[in-house]
């Protein structure tokens, strides 16, 4: 099946500094997601993304689908205490028996320290 | 409006053991899906339906059922517990299924938290 590697695995940063975070897949992906999940709750939609190439911002996140299809990277910027969470990436390969399956990252533990 | 609700959020099983995730939502939505959360592993594909009567397997169904008798619950079947399903489950629902360009975004239940000994 497809696989997606997400790093770094876990970040431990200082409130204010800036934050990356990337995905690789082996397979080409139509769609790319980036979700933020709460310690109790489950993952919520931050970004989605459907064009390689595409830029797309949401408050202080910014997520890019890479040109190869294969790629996806997340920055968080001016980081609060409140963005400490695990965020994941998922995509959905394009058509044919893959319709309706979404293929999810290990996620990146975020820590921030105030 | 409710959302997603999950029930129960913690179960204790012993192995061999059956019992149903429930999963219901409120908002009219055609596709659900099931998956697992483990350490590490990210969030793996169980099940998935695309409407009422209709469901498929993701990367892992082995062990659970599932059923889509109406478009508003997708019950998880564990028909006989192992301890390699100790996990935490999550459903979820989007209006239409992922698709080229037009994604509907996923509202994800809460989770249950299933232990089994």
């Amino acid at each position: 099946g497809q696989q997606l590697n997400q790093s770094p695995q876990s970040m431990f940063i200082q409130e204010g500094e800036d934050v990356s975070m990337n995905c690789t897949s082996s397979s080409i992906f139509n769609t790319w997601l980036w979700y933020k999940q709460d310690p109790g709750e489950g993952p919520v939609l931050l970004i989605a993304l459907y064009k390689a190439g595409e830029l797309t911002s949401n408050g202080r996140l910014t997520a890019q689908f890479g040109i190869t299809r294969k790629d996806s990277f997340l920055n968080i910027s001016a980081s609060i205490p409140s963005d400490v969470g695990i965020y994941f990436c998922a995509g959905q390969v394009a058509g044919g028996t893959s319709y309706g399956k979404l293929t999810f990252g290990q996620g990146t533990i975020l820590t921030v320290h105030p | 409006n409710a959302g997603v609700t999950q029930t129960p959020k913690f179960q204790v099983l012993k192995t061999g053991q059956s019992m149903t995730l429930q999963c219901a939502q409120d908002m009219n939505h055609e596709y659900m899906s099931w998956y697992r959360q483990d350490p590490g592993m990210g969030l793996r594909l169980i099940h998935y339906s695309v409407g009422a009567g209709i469901t498929d397997q993701g990367e892992v169904p082995n062990g659970y059922n599932v059923s889509r008798s109406t478009t508003e619950d997708f019950p998880l079947r564990l028909l006989s517990a192992a301890p390699s399903q100790t996990s935490v489950y999550f459903c979820a629902s989007s209006y239409s299924p992922p698709s080229r360009g037009s994604f509907q975004p996923q509202h994800f239940g809460d989770g249950t938290r299933l232990s089994i000994l």
